[in-house]
């Protein structure tokens, strides 16, 4: 089945310590997304990439970075974790037809929790 | 700004039917969205209505729009246990290519 796949679907860091969380999927779609949802909350956008064109939010800390190195995979880096930084990361993608995205299909979330 | 507005909680007994409302702001919606959540996963599309559409229905499912008073709602018929999870309510602008707005979502609870 057409998915989209996330790992670890936990991740426990400590404060500082870099962490990567990767992304993969098997839909073939050109957008892929990444979003910071924390407890009781809506998902929040970070950034998105339209094939290998980056999308930064304006409110998306420097502390948060993407790389798509190809169609497939997508990961987030978290380069110096701080307790705020602790939720739920959720991949997602869609096409995307004349510069436009469609329905987007979420992975199962990696939990992130900083000690 | 834009916004979507959604109750937070709605409590229903097992059997009935449950109706999820959703407000937006914004005029230009073209695709307006329901997703499910159940807890600790990640978000399921359910289904979506577009902009020009009143009504869409989907076996136990049955999205009615009022573009009119910007007002969308998602109905789910004979209620299970397994429809328990929050249900986020997300709208997409005209001149949005690729930002949801998102309600923050109302938790289903079902009583036996």
């Amino acid at each position: 089945d057409a998915m989209v796949i996330q790992n670890p679907r936990y991740q426990v860091t400590q404060f500082g310590k870099p962490v990567t969380l990767s992304c993969s999927q098997t839909l073939n779609h050109n957008v892929m997304y990444w979003y910071q949802q924390k407890s009781s909350q809506a998902p929040k956008l970070l950034f998105h990439y339209y094939d290998k064109d980056f999308n930064n939010e304006a409110d998306t800390p420097d502390n948060f970075q993407s790389r798509r190195p190809n169609t497939s995979f997508c990961f987030l880096d978290i380069r110096s974790p701080g307790l705020g930084d602790a939720a739920m990361y959720l991949c997602a993608t869609s096409r995307a037809r004349d510069g436009r995205g469609y329905e987007q299909f979420f992975g199962p979330g990696t939990r992130l929790t900083v000690l | 700004g834009e916004d979507v507005e959604q109750s937070l909680f709605l409590s229903v007994r097992e059997g009935d039917s449950s109706v999820i409302n959703c407000t937006y702001t914004d005029s230009s919606s073209t695709y307006l969205y329901w997703y499910k959540q159940e807890p600790g996963a990640g978000l399921q599309l359910l289904t979506y209505i577009f902009s020009n559409m009143d009504m869409k229905q989907d076996q136990r499912l049955t999205v009615l729009l009022n573009k009119k008073d910007k007002h969308l709602s998602l109905r789910i018929a004979d209620t299970q246990t397994g429809d328990s999870a929050i249900y986020f309510c997300a709208e997409r602008g005209v001149d949005s290519n690729y930002q949801l707005i998102w309600g923050a979502g109302t938790k289903l609870i079902i009583k036996p």
